[in-house]
Formats: C-alpha cells, sequence, structure tokens
C-alpha cells in the first residue's frame, strides 16, 4: 500500500540553525500539506501546498519557514533559523483530491 | 476556528462503550477521524461528508448530524488496540482540503 514518507526520524539541532525536513507523498497525489504537533497537543496546520505552489498558510508559517518540492517527488520544509518553540512533531500529509490526507510517521524536531 | 472536542479523556474496560463528540459553530464540509498511538502519525479512520451520514470502520462508527456541525465517535466493544488519541479534523470547504484538529481525546481501554 503506498504511503507517506519522512525523513530524518529524528533531528536535533542547536536554536539558529537551519533544518530542512523532507517528505515524499503518495505518488500520485496533488495536494501536500505540512502539520506539526508539540509534545501533549494537538496537531495544527502549518501548510498547504498544489500546483507547485503555497494555497494557504497559517499564522504560525511565518518568514523563517519555506516549503519546496523541488523534484517530481520530494517535499520539504526549511526552517532558517530554528528556535526553541520550534521543537515539535512535524507531520507530512497529501491527499489525492478524495479528501483523505494521509500522515507520514513524522520527523521528531529538537531544538537545543 | 477549531472543532470543539470532548471529552478530553476516556478510560473504558475491554468490551464497554464510548463517545466522542466534536462540534462547530459553523456548518462544516466535512469530519475526518484520526487515531495516533503514543509516538506514532495519525491514521485515518473515516470520513463524513453528507449531513445524516453514518460511516463505520471495524466496530468504530460515527454520525454527522444534519446541520453539519456535530460528528460523534461510537467506540463500541472497545478492545485495547482501541487505545490511543482520538482527532476529528474538520474541512469547511476551503480549495486545499486543509484541516483544522480538535484537542483530542484520550481513550484508554484496560482489561
Amino acid at each position: 500500500e503506498p504511503e507517506v514518507t519522512q525523513t530524518p526520524s529524528h533531528q536535533v539541532t542547536q536554536m539558529g540553525q537551519e533544518v530542512i525536513l523532507r517528505c515524499v507523498p503518495i505518488s500520485n497525489h496533488l495536494y501536500f500539506y505540512w502539520y506539526r504537533q508539540i509534545l501533549g497537543q494537538k496537531v495544527e496546520f502549518l501548510v498547504s501546498f498544489y500546483n507547485n505552489e503555497i494555497s494557504e498558510k497559517s499564522e504560525i508559517f511565518d518568514d523563517q519557514f519555506s516549503v519546496e518540492r523541488p523534484d517530481g517527488s520530494n517535499f520539504t520544509l526549511k526552517i532558517r533559523s530554528t528556535k526553541l518553540e520550534d521543537s515539535a512533531m512535524y507531520f507530512c500529509a497529501s491527499t489525492g483530491g478524495d479528501y483523505t490526507q494521509y500522515f507520514g510517521p513524522g520527523t521528531r524536531l529538537t531544538v537545543l | 476556528q477549531q472543532p470543539v472536542q470532548s471529552p478530553q479523556a476516556v478510560i473504558l474496560r475491554e468490551g464497554e462503550d464510548a463517545v466522542i463528540n466534536c462540534s462547530s459553530s459553523k456548518a462544516l464540509y466535512s469530519v475526518h477521524w484520526y487515531r495516533q498511538k503514543h509516538g506514532e502519525a495519525p491514521v485515518f479512520l473515516m470520513i463524513l461528508l453528507k449531513g445524516g451520514e453514518q460511516m463505520r470502520h471495524e466496530k468504530i462508527s460515527a454520525s454527522f448530524n444534519e446541520k453539519k456541525q456535530q460528528s460523534s465517535l461510537y467506540l463500541t466493544a472497545s478492545q485495547l488496540s482501541y487505545s490511543g488519541t482520538y482527532f476529528c479534523g474538520t474541512d469547511k470547504g476551503s480549495n486545499d482540503y486543509k484541516l483544522s484538529f480538535g484537542a483530542g481525546t484520550t481513550v484508554t481501554v484496560r482489561a
């Protein structure tokens, strides 16, 4: 069964450093998303991406964040200068337009 | 606007039933139910699109009221494997299908 994959599974970084989180969505899907979940809290929407551009972004997704689909398979989330409060689990999701969103296993980001 | 989920937590013995509610002040386009085990990604259970609709995933079922402002998830004859946090995700019909999630309901099923 097709699935969304994410790398790395765990990323530890120093405050102020740049990180890139990678996702490979399900191959025939058209809509891509990044969500984050701070430990013990709910899943929060960050950004949606369709047709090679951002469809919508939340207030969390400020200038420190960017997304890219550099080739036909990868979907990346970059955080330019990480802060302590960026520590969270980051989930990538995709949908083919049948409304069902499939989540990847997540990347746990720890900012020290 | 995020949906409101209740209760926050429920503890069950195997075989007992529970109901989790998800509500919004405005009509929704769809409601998605997910279950998340500790340290894992949310796993899709079911989606409800139409008012009055009922869906089923194994022994878990869900309903969507006629006004499309409330959905309920029914855990029937609960099994140990039902333990986890259940989230409802709601879509207000935006073009990109993005979801707003409720705060989650932690379900613990004990033997």
